[in-house]
């Protein structure tokens, strides 16, 4: 069964700062990758998605990440954080017969002035 | 302008009480889905329907129950509310419901309160 695994629940970094979260995914098939963000009282909204090809993908606002398969991993990268990107960021994977997809726990980013 | 509706934005229910939680998409899409947000589980698969159909259930209760009068619409009934349904309901949709590669797409959220 698919899973994801954000380890961290919250990570706080000061303006300018590079920016690394974490995730982790199960999947026995090919996996088509996902980053989200949620700000206050809004939904989620896509930042970047990886299906096959280069497994570096950029994303809206700066945003990157990079598919290790070796590690099942699927970190997301900025290099140097803005206040406005404090935000819940949701790794999720997708697959299956149902195509369903899962959501990690999200991780906290606090962006410190 | 969302193009993903939710009505209403806040909901206040007593604990036994029925409530309905709109959803519409103006995307064109052909997939919809339902997901929930609590403190005990971040985000949570309920739904998803296919061109009005059915397509998957990962909600055991038959409290909650989804209507799609169209094909852009799908709205969730909960009946017999308790306090632990307290939570923020996303509505969802995508384009191709048999593509992996879809994206999906969120509303707002409703934000529902049971006392």
């Amino acid at each position: 069964a698919q899973s994801v695994t954000q380890p961290d629940a919250r990570v706080t970094v000061s303006e300018g700062a590079s920016l690394q979260l974490r995730c982790k995914y199960s999947y026995s098939g090919t996996p088509y990758l996902f980053w989200y963000v949620q700000y206050p009282r809004q939904g989620l909204q896509l930042l970047l998605k990886y299906y096959s090809g280069d497994p570096v993908v950029q994303g809206v606002n700066g945003f990157e990440a990079e598919f290790i398969k070796s590690n099942s991993s699927f970190h997301l990268r900025k290099a140097s954080v803005h206040w406005s990107d404090s935000a819940v960021y949701f790794c999720a994977v997708r697959g299956g017969s149902n195509n369903r997809i899962f959501f990690g726990d999200g991780t906290q980013l606090v962006v410190k002035p | 302008d969302p193009k993903i509706i939710q009505k209403p934005k806040y909901l206040v229910a007593v604990t036994g009480s029925e409530k309905i939680l709109i959803c519409e998409q103006y995307l064109g899409h052909n997939a919809m889905y339902w997901y929930r947000q609590s403190a005990k589980k971040p985000l949570e698969f309920m739904f998803s329907y296919s061109y009005q159909k059915l397509m998957d259930n990962q909600t055991a209760s038959s409290r909650f129950q989804p209507q799609s009068s169209k094909k852009n619409h799908l709205d969730l009934q909960i009946t017999a509310l308790k306090p632990d349904d307290s939570a923020t309901y996303f509505c969802a949709s995508s384009q191709n419901p048999d593509s992996s590669q879809n994206t999906l797409y969120f509303g707002a959220g409703t934000r529902l309160s049971v006392l």
